[in-house]
Parts: structure tokens; sequence; C-alpha cells
């Protein structure tokens, strides 16, 4: 049974640092791993998906990296920003989709 | 372009009701699926649909039921409403089941008493 697991649940950080969320998973037999952001009383809006066949993939100031030998995924947020805080949940396709718990990112000012 | 569109967004239910929530896409997606987000759970899968007219189980579909009578609209039924079924239900549309992004609609917040 696949399960996905995100560390660290919280995270809090200054304004301008680099920062990376992790992301594993138990089976390494999946189609892709996508990565959301969840702002509080909204829905999930996508932010990277990455094949199986691809190691990373960019946007921006976010990079997802896929490393599907060893079941892990990171998404490196460049000059974090107050705007980028909110819960970002990384999900993994293998069959169903299934979601890790979520890290809920804090930048302060 | 709407994209997914779920209704109603807040309700407030008595144990044993029954209620149904809406879910609308507009962008021709094959497949339409069904969670609900809990505290320290995560997005677990209620049912999918493969597309009009079928449906499937997904790992929590005790206590529901959906249809897919139409591609743009996947129904989720509650019959007799229970207080463990408080939750925000997302519904979701994607073009296939394994290479493309999923798309989330806004939520609803459902409270059972």
């Amino acid at each position: 049974k696949q399960e996905v697991t995100q560390i660290p649940a919280a995270l809090s950080v200054p304004e301008g640092e680099n920062l990376v969320l992790n992301c594993s998973f138990t089976d390494s037999a999946i189609y892709n791993l996508q990565w959301f952001r969840q702002d509080p009383g909204k829905g999930l809006t996508s932010l990277l998906l990455i094949q199986s066949s691809q190691r990373e993939q960019t946007s921006g100031r976010l990079n997802a990296s896929l490393d599907k030998s060893s079941g892990r995924s990171t998404l490196y947020i460049a000059a974090s920003q107050p705007g980028d805080s909110a819960t970002y949940l990384c999900a993994v396709r293998s069959g169903k989709l299934i979601f890790g718990q979520g890290t809920t990112l804090q930048v302060k000012p | 372009n709407a994209g997914v569109t779920q209704t109603p967004k807040f309700r407030v239910l008595k144990t044993g009701q029954s209620m149904t929530l809406l879910c609308a896409q507009d962008m021709n997606h094959e497949y339409m699926y069904w969670y609900r987000q809990d505290p320290g759970m995560g997005l677990r899968l209620i049912h999918y649909s493969v597309g009009e007219g079928t449906t499937a189980k997904g790992e929590v579909p005790d206590g529901y039921n959906v249809s897919r009578l139409k591609k743009q609209n996947f129904l989720l039924g509650l019959e007799s409403a229970a207080p463990s079924q408080t939750s925000v239900y997302f519904c979701a549309g994607s073009y296939d089941f394994s290479g493309n992004t999923i798309y989330f609609g806004e939520g609803s917040w459902l409270t059972v008493v």
C-alpha cells in the first residue's frame, strides 16, 4: 500500500530564505508526483507535476525533484516571500492519487 | 471557463438527514473524483469516475454514493448523515489517470450535528 509522508509538518522562516520541503513515498512504482499549494479555506492549486521518467521540474522560484529509487521528492522554494505562506501537499499517482498530510509554511516579513 | 465548481460551499446537517453535493466541470475532464480532507488525515479518496456513466470506490466509500449521469457533473450523496462525515469535501477532475495535472474545486464545508 502506497504511503506518502511529508516532513516537517510545519515550518516558519524569515522572508528571503531558500527552503526545502520533503516528501517521501513507500512504493516507487508511480506514474507521477505532483506538488500542490493550499491556502486557508481554499482548494488545491497544482504547482508542479513530475512524470516518473523525469528528475525535476521548475516553475519560477519553485523547483521540484524526484528520485524514484529512493522514494523521495523535494520542493525547493528560492527567495521565499510572505505570499508563499500556505500548506504544500505532495501527491503520488500509483493507481490512485495518494496525498501526504502537507507542510504548513509561514514566511515572516 | 469556470473550471471545477462545487455547490454548496457550506452546509450544516442534522444527523440522519440526506444531501447531495454537486460538482460541475467545464474542462471536458474524463475522470472525476471526490475527496474528503480531515485534520491530520490528509486527503482521502471517497469515490471516482473514469467516464460518463461509471463510478468506482476509493479509500473511504462507506456512507456515500455517487452518480455521473452526465460527463460534466459528478454528484456525491449522503443518504443518512453522521457526525463522522463532518469534513471538507473536494471534487477534482483530470483528463486521464496517469499523465496529467488534476484540477480541484474550492471545497464544500459540511458539518453534521
